[in-house]
């Protein structure tokens, strides 16, 4: 079993939508929680990023993280086509540790 | 600001040959890690490097090696390539101290081994 699991999709939405992202984890140490997006032929690029529990926005994107259930969500509201992409989830044990693990992201396309 | 950039962008080679990846980071970021990311498996971090000397390695075999120099530029080299090692190829650079969650990433290096 993977130490991180996200549904591969794809996704497709209609313009105008609520995304829900998520991702499961089996190590209870993570403590650091990221959301990368990444366009074909480009790197990743980070969208957010949580520390410990609870929940965080940034205009239309809203991360949430419950520890008890080992479980992070990443909301999309009123989606649109530039938001279609691949969406990576991420932790690692601290901040500064460099070991990230990401899961294996989720294809969305964002249909005008 | 010039982003990170890594050369070439696409390398076809054949089994059993060796290639060597090269990252150029961020001015002033001197911390640069590398990733194998796959359709199967995701992002996997191979390892990190910071003021010439690696500080964590990802659970890859030995022939997948890298280097850093002095002006924070850095390669990997993968030996010995087998078809499983046909992948994007990543880098990322940060400013020392940061976390993790502040690394900037490269457009890859699209391998594929024939």
């Amino acid at each position: 079993q993977k130490e991180v699991e996200q549904d591969p999709g794809p996704l497709s939405v209609p313009e105008g939508a609520i995304v829900s992202l998520n991702c499961t984890y089996s190590n209870s140490a993570f403590q650091y929680f990221m959301w990368y997006r990444q366009y074909s032929r480009k790197g990743p690029e980070l969208l957010m990023y949580t520390y410990s529990s609870g929940n965080k926005e940034d205009g239309r994107f809203t991360a949430q993280v419950d520890k008890s259930s080992k479980y992070i969500s990443l909301f999309i509201r009123d989606s649109q086509p530039s938001d279609s992409a691949t969406y990576l989830c991420a932790m690692s044990l601290s901040g500064g540790y460099q070991k990230v693990t990401f899961g294996t992201g989720t294809k969305l396309q964002v249909i005008p | 600001k010039a982003g990170v950039t890594q050369t070439p962008r696409y390398l076809i080679k054949t089994r059993g040959q060796q290639v060597t990846l090269s990252c150029s980071p961020i001015s002033g970021h001197r911390s640069v890690s590398w990733y194998q990311q796959t359709p199967g498996q995701g992002l996997q971090f191979l390892f990190e490097y910071f003021s010439e000397t690696q500080r964590n390695k990802g659970n890859f075999p030995g022939r997948f090696s890298g280097r850093q120099f002095s002006n924070s530029r850095s390669e990997m080299n993968v030996s010995t390539l087998e078809l499983g090692d046909s992948a994007l190829y990543l880098c990322a650079s940060k400013l020392p101290g940061q976390g993790a969650y502040e690394q900037y990433f490269g457009p890859g290096t699209r391998l594929t081994v024939t």
